[in-house]
């Protein structure tokens, strides 16, 4: 089946820093991909639609300038959290549309603000 | 809005028990409908969808749903649980027009005693 993976899957960053998660589709491509966030014990949250070759479309109460998506690829798009903050710590997991209007999540990514 | 409602917050069962998961959506047109489980720390695997046709569907790990559009529920069922289902279950609802972007309900807990 469909592959989607996140690099990295763990990172801890000091507070004020940039941190860039990646997610690929590893064996179809994605003209879309969406980015969530989830908080310990807490649902997923679309945080914004990542668009191969155009802009991401934020989802509301979602800061464009310090979440930075970039959908360089058919199979690549990043997730920049910039001038990280300890309540930016969360967990990200990305998604793909594959066949059959299936979601395809990636493992996530735990980030941890110091 | 859309919205989906998982009235339970955690549900313990035995080993071996019957379970059921609550799921209620309110959206505007026929739904597309998901099953997530997601153990600790791990990223979202599907159980199964509901998109048109049989309102009974089949899942992996020997999971069943059945969507019920008069009620706006679709629950998900096992007839005999192991405790390697221990895990957080979601329901989620696909936004077609949307790029089929979901919209996740909170969660349900189902913690298995032996």
């Amino acid at each position: 089946g469909a592959v989607v993976s996140q690099h990295p899957s763990w990172v801890i960053c000091k507070s004020g820093t940039s941190v860039k998660i990646e997610c690929r589709s590893l064996d179809f491509q994605a003209t879309t991909m969406f980015w969530y966030r989830q908080f310990p014990k807490q649902s997923l949250m679309l945080m914004a639609t990542s668009n191969e070759g155009s802009k991401a479309t934020y989802e509301q109460g979602v800061e464009k300038d310090k979440f930075l998506i970039n959908h360089a690829s058919l199979t690549l798009s990043t997730l920049t959290v910039t001038s990280a903050h300890p309540e930016d710590s969360s967990f990200y997991i990305c998604s793909a549309p594959g066949a059959a209007n299936e979601q395809y999540f990636g493992p996530g990514t735990r980030l941890t603000v110091t | 809005a859309q919205s989906v409602t998982q009235p339970d917050i955690h549900i313990t069962v035995s080993e071996g028990a019957s379970l059921e998961l609550r799921c209620n959506y309110s959206y505007g047109a026929t739904p597309y409908l998901f099953w997530y489980v997601q153990s600790p720390g791990q990223g979202l695997q599907l159980l199964l969808k509901y998109f048109s046709g049989d309102t009974l569907v089949q899942g992996i790990k020997g999971f069943e749903a059945e969507f019920k559009r008069s009620q706006s529920s679709f629950n998900l069922r096992k007839p005999s649980v192991h405790w390697s289902d221990a895990a957080e279950y979601f329901c989620a609802v696909g936004l077609m027009e949307y790029g089929n972007k979901l919209v996740f309900g909170a969660g349900t807990i189902l913690r298995v005693k032996s």
